[in-house]
């Protein structure tokens, strides 16, 4: 019973480094999204997906991308990092159905640019 | 633009000293209100939705209500392993994707 896996847990990147934050799900969820949760502020949204091979910008997508190939991965892909950068990045996923939208997250990954 | 707004921004209490956090929202058209239990270092944990003024919705010593502008989340004789923090989401009725989070109450019961 994974629900939403994240991967790497940490990381340090120095600033100008790319790196990409790997998210599955294994619920069959059609929407998946990536947040970022800064000290003291809501969850922001900067990406999300409503099926394979489409996705569209959140709140804070700059600095950002993402592809969607598949129902279960949403990779997050960072180019050329930026000490604003650093905080906690959660991918989620939920079903949109009749009833409503329920978002279920992954268990966060830490990013520190130096 | 939808806004969610949560207080106290901390909140400690003894064991079975029972509290409500407040969720104050504006939204044009709820679909669903939110509420998660995110604990350090974890990511936020599904609670409950509500879908509109009037409905309620328990579990174990926690209950959500919702008015047309606020959402309470009552703790009754809590126990230290609820100490996390309780977000409050909502969700507009226009434009699926959008979820607006708000800060959160962090909790911390004391035995």
């Amino acid at each position: 019973n994974a629900g939403v896996t994240q991967t790497p847990k940490f990381r340090i990147l120095k600033i100008g480094q790319s790196m990409t934050l790997q998210c599955a799900q294994d619920m069959n969820h059609n929407y998946m999204y990536w947040y970022r949760q800064d000290p003291g502020m809501g969850l922001k949204l900067i990406y999300y997906s409503v099926g394979a091979g489409i996705t569209d910008k959140g709140e804070v997508p700059n600095g950002y991308n993402v592809s969607r190939s598949t129902t279960e991965d949403f990779p997050l892909r960072l180019e050329l990092a930026a000490p604003s950068q650093t905080s906690v990045y959660f991918c989620a996923s939920s079903y949109m159905g009749l009833s409503g939208n329920t978002i279920y997250f992954g268990e966060g990954s830490w990013l520190t640019v130096v | 633009e939808d806004q969610v707004t949560q207080s106290p921004e901390a909140l400690r209490l003894q064991e079975g000293e029972s509290s409500s956090l407040n969720c104050s929202y504006t939204v044009s058209g709820l679909r669903g209100l939110f509420w998660y239990r995110q604990d350090p270092g974890k990511g936020p944990e599904f609670l409950f939705t509500l879908y509109s003024a009037g409905e309620e919705k328990e579990k174990e010593r926690l209950k959500a209500t919702l008015t047309k502008k606020e959402s309470f989340l009552h703790i009754t004789a809590p126990k230290p392993e609820d100490s996390a923090t309780y977000l409050c989401a909502v969700q507009a009725s226009r434009g699926y994707q959008k979820v607006t989070f708000g800060t959160g109450t962090k909790l911390q019961v004391i035995p």
